[in-house]
């Protein structure tokens, strides 16, 4: 069964701290991982898509890595916007449309 | 605003009364997702359609929830005989590329509570 567990569950960091979220997966054979902001009362919002091992991507004050067995999303100087959770979600490679697998999140609050 | 468009945004119900949520898709997306949420879980999947078909149904969908996406445009999800169990975000989303459907446009959802 596909799975995906983040860590921390909940992060605070200083304004301007740089830290790591940690997403770990295991997937009968990855097709994609994807990483997605939530805040409060809304619905996720896509931020980037992974294929493989050694891929990154930026955007902003994030980076996201990835690597055989997990994914990282690098936060650099963070800013109070910057508050909110972040979901990872992998995608396993089937002959049809698989949906998402979703991790529990990851609640960043980033304090002035 | 062309994003995706859920209706109503809160719902108040009693245990055992039927529920219907509506689900209006970034237009042309094909495709169709709806996702539940809890209270400190990620989104788990329900179903989705390409176009009026329903392809997928999770095994979290009991025989009480109903999904429909008539003429492949807007989508409803029916609760019937609500439990305290289904109070969750309902979230619908879309895509519009079969090869990249990963990048979900989500919708803000729809809140049941069951009292």
């Amino acid at each position: 069964e596909d799975q995906v567990t983040q860590s921390p569950e909940a992060l605070r960091l200083q304004e301007g701290e740089s830290s790591s979220l940690n997403c770990s997966y295991t997937v009968s054979g990855l097709r994609g991982l994807f990483w997605y902001r939530q805040d409060p009362g809304k619905g996720p919002e896509f931020l980037f898509t992974l294929y493989s091992a050694g891929e990154e991507k930026e955007k902003e004050r994030l980076k996201a890595t990835l690597t055989k067995k997990e994914s990282f999303l690098h936060i650099t100087a963070p800013k109070p916007e910057d508050s909110a959770t972040y979901l990872c979600a992998v995608q396993a490679w089937t002959s049809g449309n698989t949906p998402l697998v979703f991790g529990k999140g990851t609640r960043l609050s980033v304090i002035a | 605003d062309t994003g995706v468009s859920q209706n109503p945004r809160h719902k108040i119900t009693k245990r055992g009364q039927n529920v219907t949520f509506r689900c209006d898709p970034i237009s042309e997306h094909n495709r169709l997702y709806w996702y539940r949420q809890t209270l400190g879980q990620g989104p788990e999947f329900l179903t989705y359609f390409q176009n009026e078909a329903q392809l997928e149904k999770s095994r979290l969908l009991s025989d009480r929830f109903s999904a429909e996406r008539p003429k492949g445009s807007f989508s409803t999800l029916e609760i019937q005989r609500t439990e305290q169990g289904d109070s969750a975000m309902y979230l619908c989303a879309s895509s519009p590329r079969a090869e990249n459907t990963g990048e979900l446009f989500f919708g803000e959802g729809s809140r049941l509570t069951v009292l």
